[in-house]
């Protein structure tokens, strides 16, 4: 079964870079779009990035634009986002996600990042 | 970008009884390829979120036929014809239709 696993989160200044990773397993990686999710504790979901099953196309929400970088290794099975000039409003659970257009059908079980000094 | 409203944002429901939530769309959200692109998605308590229904009403795989999606234009609705226990959580409806994607508020749903 779809199985996608994220990790790299952890507590990083304001200021600072984390790189998240997902390593997907249980289907095609290669076909899908992927995208990663976030949400704020105790708040709602929030879009952060999709990207295309052959590394295009890609978006961002406007909020993370120019800091936040996603790629994908289809080699390797594994999604990732490089997170720049972290803000404390990017404190949240990261989830990665299988899908991206039009929809997303997968979720992992997440990784917190902490923004604080 | 498309604001999604959802009500109520708190449901208390009786086990065995039905319920249902309201989402509507700032913009409409019929795609230019024909297909409304509305998604309902639970979250248990200290889990992710997982999809319940894609395109308005299209159960995923492994979703019990209690839960039913319904609308059109900017209007869309999840029904639970009857509440288990199981059902408790926060209910989330997200349009894919015009990027970028976005989710309503939640409803919590709580047994009575």
């Amino acid at each position: 079964q779809v199985q996608l696993v994220e990790s790299g989160g952890g507590l990083v200044k304001p200021g600072g870079s984390l790189r998240l990773s997902c390593a997907a397993s249980g289907f095609i990686f290669s076909d899908y779009y992927m995208s990663w999710i976030r949400q704020a504790p105790g708040k709602g979901l929030e879009w952060v990035s999709y990207i295309g099953s052959g590394g295009s196309p890609m978006d961002y929400v406007d909020s993370v634009k120019g800091r936040f970088t996603i790629s994908r290794d289809n080699a390797m099975n594994s999604l990732y986002l490089q997170m720049n000039s972290l803000r404390a409003e990017d404190t949240a659970v990261y989830y990665c996600a299988r899908g991206g257009r039009r929809s997303v059908d997968s979720w992992g079980q997440g990784t917190l990042v902490t923004v604080s000094s | 970008d498309v604001v999604m409203t959802q009500s109520p944002l708190s449901l208390p429901v009786t086990l065995g009884q039905p319920a249902s939530i309201s989402c509507r769309s700032s913009q409409g959200l019929v795609h230019s390829d024909g297909n409304t692109y509305l998604n309902w998605f639970q979250q248990r308590p200290g889990h992710s979120p997982r999809r319940l229904i894609s395109k308005v009403s299209n159960r995923d795989s492994g979703v019990p036929d209690r839960f039913s999606g319904s609308g059109s234009g900017t209007d869309f609705t999840l029904k639970i014809s009857r509440v288990e226990a199981e059902d408790v959580g926060l209910y989330y409806c997200m349009q894919s239709t015009h990027w970028l994607y976005t989710f309503g508020q939640g409803t919590k749903l709580e047994i009575k």
